[in-house]
């Protein structure tokens, strides 16, 4: 079952405005990935998190995974239409005998009002 | 990604009738994965492969089989005992342990 969760589901913003979407894990984490989907689209990777207490930043996007490796965010700041979609984070947790497997989160849903 | 390729786009199913979903990738990627997505659901792993000729079940495995025969190829079929396919299906290759995936642009499984 799902292991990964993440809040909110859906966010609405007026364009300008900040977001942040937040990832839970019930156990620790080998590394954080997040996705992005836009509308009728397919997730595209935007970034990976691996160590302890990492920040990563792309333009206006900040990453961070927790010290504990059990929690990470992503937070947009100055929001724009084209920040539309849903962003999914992903944990890769290692299972005996299974190797490595990545669990998504259940995607935060953004809407940008122009 | 141009890497990996899902056909068809849209697919219709009639009652009790089974139907295989696509996907090639060109990658060099051992891993390939099957995912369902429905609305406010995220994505749930419906199977995996590792490596050629074997694959485990997901996490939603009831009413679905795969093949890898080929490291390229794995199709999905959806049988008729799965009561509920309508949904978004993505497939998504990976090189392996912790590298990023990547995925199809999806088919669109509707019952007739």
């Amino acid at each position: 079952g799902q292991q990964v969760m993440q809040i909110p589901q859906y966010q609405h913003v007026q364009e300008g405005e900040d977001f942040t979407t937040y990832c839970n894990s019930s156990t620790t984490l080998s590394n954080i990935q997040w996705y992005k989907q836009r509308p009728g689209g397919h997730p595209v990777f935007l970034i990976q998190l691996v160590k302890s207490g990492e920040v990563k930043k792309q333009k206006r996007l900040t990453f961070q995974f927790g010290e504990a490796k059990k929690n990470s965010s992503l937070h947009i700041t100055a929001t724009q239409t084209t920040d539309v979609g849903t962003y999914f984070c992903a944990g890769t947790r290692y299972i005996y005998n299974q190797g490595g497997k990545l669990i998504f989160g259940q995607g935060t849903e953004l809407s940008v009002k122009p | 990604d141009g890497g990996i390729t899902q056909s068809p786009k849209y697919l219709f199913r009639k009652e009790g009738q089974n139907v295989t979903l696509s996907c090639e990738q060109n990658l060099n990627h051992d891993a390939m994965y099957w995912y369902r997505q429905d609305p406010g659901q995220g994505l749930r792993l419906i199977y995996y492969s590792q490596i050629v000729n074997d694959f485990q079940k997901g996490d939603i495995a009831e009413g679905y089989s795969v093949s890898r025969e080929k490291k390229e190829s794995f199709p999905l079929t959806v049988t008729s005992a799965q009561k509920n396919p309508t949904a978004f299906y993505l497939c998504a290759s990976q090189t392996g342990g912790n590298q990023p995936q990547h995925f199809g642009d999806g088919t669109r499984l509707s019952i007739l």
